[in-house]
């Protein structure tokens, strides 16, 4: 099946700095990339849809100004915590939806652990 | 809206055995998918199997399979012949055609006991 990786896998920050988070899908195109987030014995939460060219489209209260997304080509999408805090901390994870295959094709990444001291 | 719903936060099973995994869901949109994942303790989400809200008949994929009862709007994964690697968290999820998103349920951990 097709591959997504996600970079770095786990990342350990202080209060205040800012952590990028690289989602790139490997042997296909995406055109959309999903971010979720998951804390801890909790289900994934969407946080925005990236779309390849414009603008993220951010669920209702995901701080835009935060969660910075750029989706500048086809195979990778960037998402940048800003000024993260301790409850930032948490397990982030993306998605990529192939634009060969069925619409319903989805491929997630391993996930990012983040941890925000 | 869509609401997923999970009922059961966890769920034992005997090797060998086969289990369900219950799945209900809400929504208004004519077409949408019914997806379940499995998350081990590592967090990937690997992918299980597939429903569409069109598709008549049930999807299986090697010893999983959905058991879609659209009048009643549930889902349910059935693990045949259970395997102790089966231990983990599964989530049903569904997308719709207005953004192919997915929406998660709460999930349910397994636990495939000797």
């Amino acid at each position: 099946g097709a591959v997504v990786s996600q970079h770095p896998s786990w990342v350990i920050c202080k209060s205040g700095t800012s952590v990028k988070i690289e989602c790139r899908s490997l042997d296909f195109q995406a055109t959309t990339m999903f971010w979720y987030r998951q804390f801890p014995k909790q289900s994934l939460m969407l946080m925005a849809t990236s779309n390849e060219g414009s603008k993220a489209t951010y669920e209702q209260g995901v701080e835009k100004d935060k969660f910075l997304i750029n989706h500048a080509s086809l195979t990778l999408s960037t998402l940048t915590v800003t000024s993260a805090h301790p409850e930032d901390s948490s397990f982030y994870i993306c998605s990529a939806r192939d634009v060969v295959q069925s619409a319903d094709t989805q491929y997630f990444g391993p996930g990012t652990r983040l941890t925000v001291l | 809206a869509q609401k997923i719903t999970q009922t059961q936060p966890g769920m034992f099973v005997q090797e060998k055995e086969a289990v369900t995994l219950d799945c209900t869901y809400d929504t208004s949109d004519p077409s949408y998918g019914l997806f379940w994942y499995k998350q081990p303790s590592s967090g990937e989400m690997i992918f299980l199997i597939y429903q569409g809200s069109y598709d008549q008949q049930n999807a299986t994929e090697g010893r999983y399979s959905l058991n879609f009862q659209k009048a009643r709007k549930s889902a349910n994964l059935v693990i045949s012949a259970s395997q102790l690697g089966d231990s983990a968290m599964y989530f049903c999820a569904m997308s719709s055609n207005s953004g192919y998103a997915l929406n998660f349920g709460k999930g349910t951990s397994l636990l495939v006991t000797p």
